[in-house]
């Protein structure tokens, strides 16, 4: 079980491009969720989903959009990143209750 | 909105003592409530889950609290060592969806 995986780990941005950070599961969890981190502060909620085909938004949703095709993937697409974007993503999966982490994407936008 | 407050923000103790990490959080209709530790650049690893019927939970030399009708929940570490030194953040879960709120966490080192 390689748990949750994500990618890339590390990526630099211009201002205005986009991006795709990839999410995956081989846990056969129904949940998956979206967090950034920014330094020195908690968590907050992106996106989530509960199941293929459902996503709704958390938190902290502008700027952002996600798709939910397979009960494995989940990823999260930047449109125009701006700087305020700078941040380390995490992504995070579960079968109930026990949310299990991913080492996270960092993202600099310039 | 559901907001999480921890205290302290930093703790520094020597090794062997025993501490207690504080969460407050302001909604009581929780679904669970759950502890992470965060090491440096690292990903968030579950500790412990508490229920929202149960009054705490126990794993090894941790053990979580939680008073859900006053919106406080601690997580005791004993006999403290340096391998604990990491961030700790709580986390109560919300709803059927299970998405968690977090805390800004307690920056913890243990001197060896």
């Amino acid at each position: 079980n390689a748990g949750v995986t994500q990618t890339p780990k590390f990526r630099i941005l211009k201002i205005g491009q986009s991006m795709t950070l990839q999410c995956a599961q081989d846990m056969n969890h129904n949940y998956m969720y979206w967090y950034r981190q920014d330094p020195g502060m908690g968590l907050k909620l992106i996106y989530y989903s509960v199941g293929a085909g459902i996503t709704d938004k958390g938190e902290v949703p502008n700027g952002y959009n996600v798709s939910r095709s397979t009960t494995e993937d989940f990823p999260l697409r930047l449109e125009l990143a701006a700087p305020s974007q700078t941040s380390v993503y995490f992504c995070a999966s579960s079968s109930e209750e026990t949310q299990y982490f991913g080492p996270g994407t960092r993202l600099l936008v310039l | 909105k559901q907001e999480v407050t921890q205290i302290p923000a930093a703790l520094s103790v020597p090794e062997g003592e025993n501490l207690v990490l504080n969460c407050s959080f302001t909604d009581s209709a929780i679904y669970n409530l759950q502890w992470f530790r965060q090491d440096p650049g690292k990903g968030l690893t579950s500790l412990l889950l508490i229920q929202s019927s149960q009054r705490e939970q126990t794993s090894g030399r941790l053990n979580a609290s939680l008073d859900k009708s006053s919106g406080r929940s601690t997580l005791y570490i004993a006999a403290s060592q340096p391998g604990d030194s990491a961030t700790y953040l709580c986390a109560p879960g919300m709803d059927s969806s299970y998405k968690l709120i977090f805390g800004s966490g307690t920056r913890l080192l243990v001197r060896p």
